[in-house]
Formats: structure tokens, C-alpha cells, sequence
């Protein structure tokens, strides 16, 4: 099994443009979350999802969007980024009745 | 709102040594707290989980312990090596089912040097 994994590993977008995270999942979690870490701040929850067709907005969804139209995928979206969306972007994913989150490597986004 | 920080935010401390890291919250309400590796480039590895019933969890070198009331856990490392070199993240877990969610610390970056 891969676990979870995240398409790219490193990006740099010029402000204004768009682009897509993939996090994929071969463990069929019910549960999927994309989170940034910033320095000195930790991990915060982005947009969460209970399931298939389902999304919910964690502490700091603005400027993001996510769709869950496969179980194993879970897609962050920017439509116009910006500067402050430079970050290191974590996805990961949970099965129903565990409480043991998994983690993805990352991606590495800068925006210039 | 819950917050979560960890102390100290760096530590150097040579090989063989034994250490603690610190993490404290404001809100008792928590259902259990994680403690997470993070390797550079990669994602985090959870060392160790304590239910909220829990006082602490030990898993060969480290221990892990969980006092609620006072708002605080703390890792031991016994015996420091320099493959314990990583940044170290505590996490609670605030409600269940569906509503389950992680709150993470600011993490505490280590390095054992030989």
C-alpha cells in the first residue's frame, strides 16, 4: 500500500493563478482533511471531508476550494492565489471508529 | 478557542542525553492527545496516542504523559540519539465521530548532536 500521497511535491505559482492539489488514499478512509503549516503556527485544517461527496470547512478554508468526488481522492483547489498562500500543504486521512490520522509527505507551495 | 504550544520551540542537546518536551492547551475538553515526528520533507509519524482517560503511553525510548487539569503533556526521550534529531508535534483531538478534529502545536525542532 502507498498510504497517502500528494501530487506535486513543489509548485511555484505566480500570484493570480490557479492550481490543484491531488491527495490519493489506497487505505479506503472514509475520512479526508488538507491542512497548511506555516512557521510558528503549527498545522491548521483547511477543508475536511466525512466522505465521499461531502466537504466541510476547517478552521481556515478561505481562498481554497475541495471536492471529494472519488473515496481515494480529495482535491484542494486555489483560483487565484496569493503570497500569504505560500505554505507547506499536508493532506490526511482517518477511518471511521479510529481516531489515528495519516499523513501525506506534503507539498511545498510558493507563490510569488 | 483552543491553543496549543509547545516549549521550547528549538533544542540542541548532545547524544545519551535524556529530554523533555513540553506541550501545554487551554481547553481540558479534549478527547486525547497525539504526539507526531516530522522529518524534514516529510509527513508526520504519530509515536503515541493517550486517551483523554489515560495518564501515559510508552513505546521503547519515549513515554508520553497527559495531565488534563493542569493543561499539560510532556514527551520524555530517554537517551537521546541522533536519529531522534526531527521536529516534534503535539496534537488534541477535540470531538468525535464526524466532528473529530486535530488541533496541532507549534512543534519543537530537535537536534542531537554526537
Amino acid at each position: 500500500n502507498a498510504g497517502v500521497t500528494q501530487t506535486p511535491k513543489f509548485r511555484v505559482l505566480k500570484t493570480g493563478q490557479s492550481m490543484t492539489l491531488l491527495c490519493a488514499q489506497d487505505m479506503n478512509h472514509e475520512y479526508m482533511y488538507w491542512y497548511r503549516q506555516d512557521p510558528g503556527m503549527g498545522l491548521r485544517l483547511i477543508h475536511y471531508s466525512v466522505g465521499e461527496g461531502t466537504t466541510a470547512k476547517g478552521e481556515v478554508p478561505d481562498g481554497y476550494n475541495v471536492s471529494r468526488l472519488k473515496k481515494q481522492n480529495f482535491l484542494l483547489g486555489l483560483e487565484s492565489a496569493a503570497p500569504s498562500q505560500t505554505s507547506v500543504y499536508f493532506c490526511a486521512s482517518r477511518k471511521t471508529g479510529t481516531i489515528g490520522q495519516f499523513f501525506g509527505p506534503g507539498t511545498r507551495l510558493t507563490v510569488l | 478557542k483552543q491553543e496549543v504550544t509547545q516549549i521550547p520551540a528549538a533544542l540542541s542537546v548532545p547524544e545519551g542525553e535524556n529530554l523533555v518536551l513540553n506541550c501545554s492547551f487551554t481547553d481540558s475538553a479534549i478527547y486525547n492527545l497525539q504526539w507526531f515526528r516530522q522529518d524534514p520533507g516529510k509527513g508526520l509519524t504519530s509515536l503515541l496516542l493517550i486517551q483523554s482517560s489515560q495518564r501515559e503511553q510508552t513505546s521503547g525510548r519515549l513515554n508520553a504523559s497527559l495531565d488534563k487539569s493542569s493543561g499539560r503533556s510532556t514527551l520524555y526521550i530517554a537517551a537521546s540519539q541522533p536519529g531522534d534529531s526531527a521536529t516534534y508535534l503535539c496534537a488534541l483531538t477535540r470531538g468525535t465521530g464526524t466532528a473529530s478534529k486535530l488541533t496541532f502545536g507549534t512543534g519543537t525542532r530537535l537536534q542531537v548532536t554526537l
